[in-house]
Formats: structure tokens, sequence, C-alpha cells
């Protein structure tokens, strides 16, 4: 059964720039796409983005500016950058894989809350 | 960006109740629905997807129906441990996006 493990730094002050990685265990990396989505406290679920099977990245458009997503097939890692941060981008931050040729989130990590405060 | 209409925001039922949930989309997504059950201080799970398959290990007291615009889900028979947050997700167009949620409580 894959694991996602994630991990990253919890409190930044604004301008700041958030990075959190997650880690694939026990499963296979090739093939799959790796997505993030955030969660304000309290609040319902936000897609941030992925890079897909095909090696392609896609960004929701209220974040492509400041959003990078980027995968480590050798290490099984892939990570989330965003730049310039402000008190809105907190929020618990998850990892998520899709199957190969599939669209839904199957597996996810545990979340990183993430906060900017100053 | 495609919304997502999800409805009751909150919904209270006892032990043993059928219970449904219903999510809207703006635009036609043909049966790219997931739903996910998310309870506190946890991560969502999948339960079913392409609106109508469930997921691996899920209980078969969970389903799904629905196409294009319209999309249903049920919990035939409520279980105390069925007690969380739902959401739907479409992931038939780019950015995906989520329903604001169903809170689910026991009466």
């Amino acid at each position: 059964q894959v694991q996602l493990q994630q991990w990253g730094a919890g409190l930044l002050k604004p301008s700041e720039t958030l990075s959190l990685t997650c880690a694939v265990d026990g499963g296979s990396f090739n093939g799959y796409s790796w997505s993030w989505i955030r969660q304000p406290p309290g609040k319902g679920l936000e897609w941030i983005g992925e890079r897909n099977h095909s090696g392609f990245s896609n960004y929701n458009p209220s974040l492509k500016s400041r959003v990078t997503i980027s995968v480590d097939t050798s290490k099984k890692l892939f990570s989330l950058n965003l730049n310039s941060v402000t008190a809105a981008d907190t929020a618990v931050y998850y990892c998520a894989r899709t199957p190969p040729w599939e669209q839904q989130l199957a597996s996810w990590g545990q979340g990183t809350l993430v906060t900017v405060s100053s | 960006d495609i919304q997502m209409t999800q409805s009751p925001s909150s919904l209270s039922a006892s032990v043993g109740d059928r219970v449904t949930i219903t999510c809207q989309a703006s635009q036609d997504i043909t049966n790219y629905l997931n739903w996910y059950q998310q309870k506190p201080g946890k991560a969502p799970k999948l339960l079913i997807y392409d609106a109508s398959s469930l997921d691996t290990g899920v209980p078969s007291r969970f389903s799904g129906s629905g196409s294009r615009t319209d999309f249903t889900f049920t919990i035939s028979s409520l279980q105390p441990e069925d007690i969380a947050t739902y959401y739907c997700q479409q992931s038939g167009n780019l950015p995906y996006t989520f329903g604001q949620g169903t809170k689910l409580e026991i009466k």
C-alpha cells in the first residue's frame, strides 16, 4: 500500500517562500500524476496544481504566477514551492497521487499546516 | 473555472438512515466526478471516482451516480463511523475544483 509522507516548514513570514516535499513510500512513481491541494483552517479544499503523467505541469490560475511543482523521479519525491506568501496562504497543504490514465486523487499525504504570520 | 454546487452544506441523520448528497457542476463534466470523505484532522479519503466507481476497500453502503452536470452520493445505511465532511470534486476540466463540502452529523 503506497504511503505519501510530506514535510516542510510550518511557520513563514509574509513574502517568504513556502517549500514542501512529498515522498512516495511503497509504490511506483513513474506514470502517476502528482498534485498539491490546500485547505485553509475551517474551510474547503482548493486544488493548487499537478505534475501530470506526461511530465507537464498544470496550475490553478489563481496561484499560477507564484507556484512551481517539481519532481525528482530518482528519489521518488515531488515538491511544492509557493513564493511571496501572505496570510491568505495559511492552510493545511496536502500532496496526492493520481493513478496512470485516471483522474481521481487516490492517495493523500498526511497534511502539513503552514502558517504565515509576521 | 467550473463551479461545483454541493448540497446540503450540513446534514443530521440517525444511524441506519439513507443519506443523499447532491453535487451540481456549472458545465458538462461527463462522469469526471469524485467523492471524498474527510474526518476531523485527517486527510481526505477517496470513496467514489468516475461518478459511480467504488474505490478499493470502500464499504458497499457508499454509492454514487449521475453524469454531465448532476451527481448524487448516497450512504444506504448510515453508520457512526461515517460522521465526516464529504466533498465532491470535478476532474474533467482544469483547474480541478471541489464542492464546498457537506458536514454529516448523527442525530
